[in-house]
């Protein structure tokens, strides 16, 4: 069965410290992965995905992510967290086209 | 183009009220998708058209729901006999045949009272 799972619920950091927001994946075929943020009450933005090739994803914003077949995963990070940066991020995994299987969602919460 | 809206924005009703969302995707976009999402949660898929055609339901849609995308390009969502648990974010997404990536709009939430 199809499956994303996001084990941290929400994580604190620093403004400027490092992020790393884990992403793991079950899937039966070769996946297209996804993260989206979400602020408060908005819909979804796409940060970055991974289709093919490079296994080291860039996206907007400073975020990249990288894709591990051996570990079913697919990490954000961002090597500066700026406070706008506060928002709920989802993990996501999709194939030919159709629905998109999300994770439960990471809150990020940035502290000045 | 903005981009996929939805109208409305928010909507709160009685139970046991018929609400209708709608959702207009980016243009040339031949696909369409239908997402909720309860509080904590991620999106959780309902339905998606190809142009339309609707192609698959999900098992959360219950015959208490319908949507239709009649000319192919706008879509409308409607919930019938609205209860206490339909109460949720509904996103809307479209995308290009051939392109994976799905684009979000806003969200409808929807409180029922």
């Amino acid at each position: 069965a199809q499956s994303v799972t996001q084990p941290d619920i929400h994580i604190t950091v620093s403004e400027g410290a490092s992020l790393e927001l884990r992403c793991n994946y079950s899937y039966g075929a070769t996946p297209y992965l996804f993260w989206y943020v979400q602020s408060p009450g908005q819909g979804l933005q796409l940060l970055l995905k991974y289709f093919s090739g490079d296994t080291l994803v860039q996206g907007i914003k400073g975020f990249e992510a990288e894709f591990k077949r051996s570990q079913s995963s697919f990490n954000l990070r961002k090597p500066s967290v700026h406070w706008s940066d506060a928002a709920e991020y989802f993990c996501a995994v999709g194939n030919n086209f159709n629905k998109f299987y999300f994770g439960s969602g990471t809150k990020l919460n940035v502290k000045p | 183009d903005t981009g996929v809206s939805q109208d409305p924005r928010h909507k709160i009703t009685k139970r046991g009220q018929n609400v209708t969302f709608r959702c207009d995707p980016i243009s040339e976009h031949n696909r369409l998708y239908w997402y909720r999402q309860t509080l904590g949660q991620g999106p959780e898929f309902l339905t998606y058209f190809q142009n339309e055609a609707q192609l698959e339901k999900s098992r959360l849609l219950s015959d208490r729901f319908s949507a239709e995308r009649p000319k192919g390009s706008f879509s409308t969502l409607e919930i019938q006999r609205t209860e206490q648990g339909d109460s949720a974010m509904y996103l809307c997404a479209s995308s290009f045949d051939g392109e994976e990536t799905q684009y979000f709009g806003p969200g409808t939430r929807l409180l029922v009272l």
